[in-house]
This record gives structure tokens, sequence and C-alpha cells, in this order.
């Protein structure tokens, strides 16, 4: 079983729509990431949180701790959104890194 | 905004030879990551680094991998006597103090011939 889960594996949406991410893990952790890998292969940052909930723009990040789950919202979602979104559990304080698999995005006009 | 840069940005190189990944993070940052990620495939850690020795390394990362920061700038990943299953995307990452987020370079892609 992986140590990080991520659902669903791909999501198609229409422009507007309100979109959610889900990803579990089985690792105790220190901080959740949230990114963004782009067609071409960049990774960008969206969120690193350990506690409650972030927001930046259209995007809300939740973490449930004792649940060990985060949810990534994607508010009016917009075709530009699209793109794989990584869910990444950091393990301990020098940062042992866990991915999951990644949620493949795609917001049609 | 500073960037974490890494060159070059594709490599080919024949199996059985030694290649040097190089990486420049941001510069005030201490903490420098390297990740691949085999095509199709999710991101893989490789090591994590940290006042100038390896703090955390995957399974992958065996005797075959080495990291080092020679100046104060540069971060590199030297890959020795590399096989067909080295191919992949290699990314850089670095970050500051304290729970901040990674920043990562825009990969290299490493061929093996």
């Amino acid at each position: 079983k992986n140590e990080v889960e991520q659902s669903p594996q791909n999501l198609t949406a229409q422009e507007g729509e309100f979109i959610t991410i889900n990803c579990s893990y089985s690792v105790g952790i220190s901080a959740l990431h949230w990114l963004q890998q782009h067609p071409g292969g960049g990774i960008v940052s969206l969120f690193m949180l350990s506690s409650g909930k972030k927001k930046h723009g259209r995007l809300i990040a939740t973490i449930n701790i004792q649940e060990k789950h985060s949810s990534l919202h994607i508010t009016a979602s917009h075709p530009r959104d699209s793109a794989v979104y990584i869910c990444a559990a950091i393990k301990t304080s020098y940062d042992k890194v866990i991915f999951g698999p990644g949620t493949s995005l795609s917001v049609i006009p | 905004e500073p960037e974490v840069t890494q060159t070059p940005s594709h490599q080919v190189t024949q199996m059985g030879q030694e290649v040097i990944l190089r990486c420049v993070p941001i510069s005030n940052h201490l903490y420098f990551y390297w990740y691949r990620q085999i095509l199709g495939q999710k991101v893989e850690f490789l090591v994590s680094f940290y006042n100038n020795e390896i703090s955390e390394k995957s399974e992958i990362f065996d005797d075959q991998f080495s990291v080092e920061r020679p100046d104060g700038s540069n971060f590199t990943l030297k890959i020795r006597s590399t096989k067909l299953e080295d191919s992949a995307m290699y990314f850089c990452a670095s970050r500051g103090q304290a729970v901040q987020p990674q920043h990562f370079g825009d990969g290299t892609r490493l061929s093996i011939l």
C-alpha cells in the first residue's frame, strides 16, 4: 500500500466548477505539501501546511491531522488550472518527502 | 522573484558514463533536495542535504549517487556508471528556515542511451 494516496486519479471538469482533490497518508508527518506540475514538467509549490486551512486566490487547502487527510479545493475552475496536482508528505524535520501519485485535472471551456 | 535554476535542461549520456547535474538553489536557502521522476511515474525523493551533509536519503540513493555543494552557490548530483533505468527528469529544490515551502527548479531531463 502506498504511504500517500490521492483521489481521484483523473478528473475532468467544466470551466467554473468547484473541484476537490483528496489526499490521505499513513505516515507521521511534520507538514504536507500541495504541488502543481504543469504539462511541460515544471513543479510549483501551492501550499505547505501542518494544520488547519490555507487559502490563496481560488485555491484552498485543508488538513486534518487526526484523520491523516488533506484536501485541495479549486473554486471557479479555469482551463489554465489544468495540470497534475501532487500531494507530498514530509515525514521528518529533515524533509524526507513521500509523494502521492498525482491527480490529473483537465478543465474544459 | 528568486528561483532555483538547473543546468542543463536536457542531458544525453551513454550508458556507463558519469553525469553531473547542476543546481543553483535560492541564495539564502539552507535545505536542498534532489528528486527524480521517471516518465509516466510519480516524483520520488532521492536525498536531502543540510549543513554540508546528507540529512535523509531514499533507498534509490545508493552508492551510484552522490551530492556535493562544492561552493557557496552550486548543489550537484553525480551519477556514476549510468544505467538505462536512470533515464528520468531530475528536480532540484531548496527551502529556507522552519516550515517553508520548497522551491523547485525546472528539472533536467536525463536520457541514457
